[in-house]
């Protein structure tokens, strides 16, 4: 089974901290994704890689960035942290960029609380 | 702005309810609707990723069915279970964009 790991379950930070989010997905995917929900807003797309030092901008860009530097790895970089940005953050990776033949896969999820 | 619609918001069921839910999409530049299950500290999983007008999925008491030219997908649960308990995501892929667009989700609770 393809398994996508996100390195915190919960994590706090104060304001204006950088705060790195780690994705490791271990069935060679070339796709992934960084998303984030909230109650009411459904998942929403911050970032998304197609493939190694590959990056496209979602939805909701404004205050990350991100780093794909080996193919399963996709860490999510929050430049200084505000206290929106207290959210629910989850990785997922896909064989196909359409998901077609199974969907996406996602990690557990990274509840971050800016403090 | 390309805008998935998922009906109702929330859904109390008794056991052994069956129960259906709507996601409205746009019916241009389709590519795939997913559908996800998402239980309580868990990660959201796959149900079904529909390609075809007309596709019909199935897994065990949960279906689902694709309209891509009026742009609607209903996910329907047979006899409701407490373990159905969770909240079901649809997600629309475009050919433009190459972006999974997700609705707000259903949260069916199903009381035993």
């Amino acid at each position: 089974d393809v398994k996508v790991t996100q390195s915190s379950r919960y994590l706090v930070k104060r304001t204006g901290e950088k705060v790195f989010l780690e994705c490791v997905q271990d069935m060679d995917h070339e796709n992934m994704f960084w998303y984030r929900q909230d109650p009411g807003l459904g998942l929403r797309l911050i970032y998304f890689s197609y493939d190694v030092k590959m990056k496209e901008k979602g939805d909701i860009p404004e205050g990350y960035s991100v780093s794909r530097e080996k193919k399963e790895r996709f860490s999510l970089i929050l430049e200084s942290a505000s206290t929106n940005q207290t959210s629910m953050y989850l990785c997922a990776s896909t064989l196909v960029p359409g998901g077609a033949g199974g969907g996406y896969t996602f990690g557990s999820g990274t509840r971050l609380t800016v403090v | 702005i390309l805008n998935v619609e998922q009906s109702p918001q929330s859904l109390h069921v008794q056991e052994g309810d069956s129960t259906n839910f709507t996601c409205s999409f746009p019916s241009s530049n389709f590519y795939a609707l997913h559908w996800y299950r998402w239980e309580t500290a868990k990660s959201p999983e796959a149900l079904f990723v529909m390609t075809l007008n007309g596709d019909e999925k199935k897994k065990g008491r949960i279906s689902a069915t694709l309209n891509t030219k009026e742009g609607y997908s209903y996910l329907y649960i047979k006899g409701s279970q407490p373990e159905d308990s969770a909240t079901y995501l649809c997600a629309f892929f475009y050919n433009q964009g190459g972006k999974l667009i997700f609705g707000q989700g259903t949260e069916l609770s199903v009381k035993p």
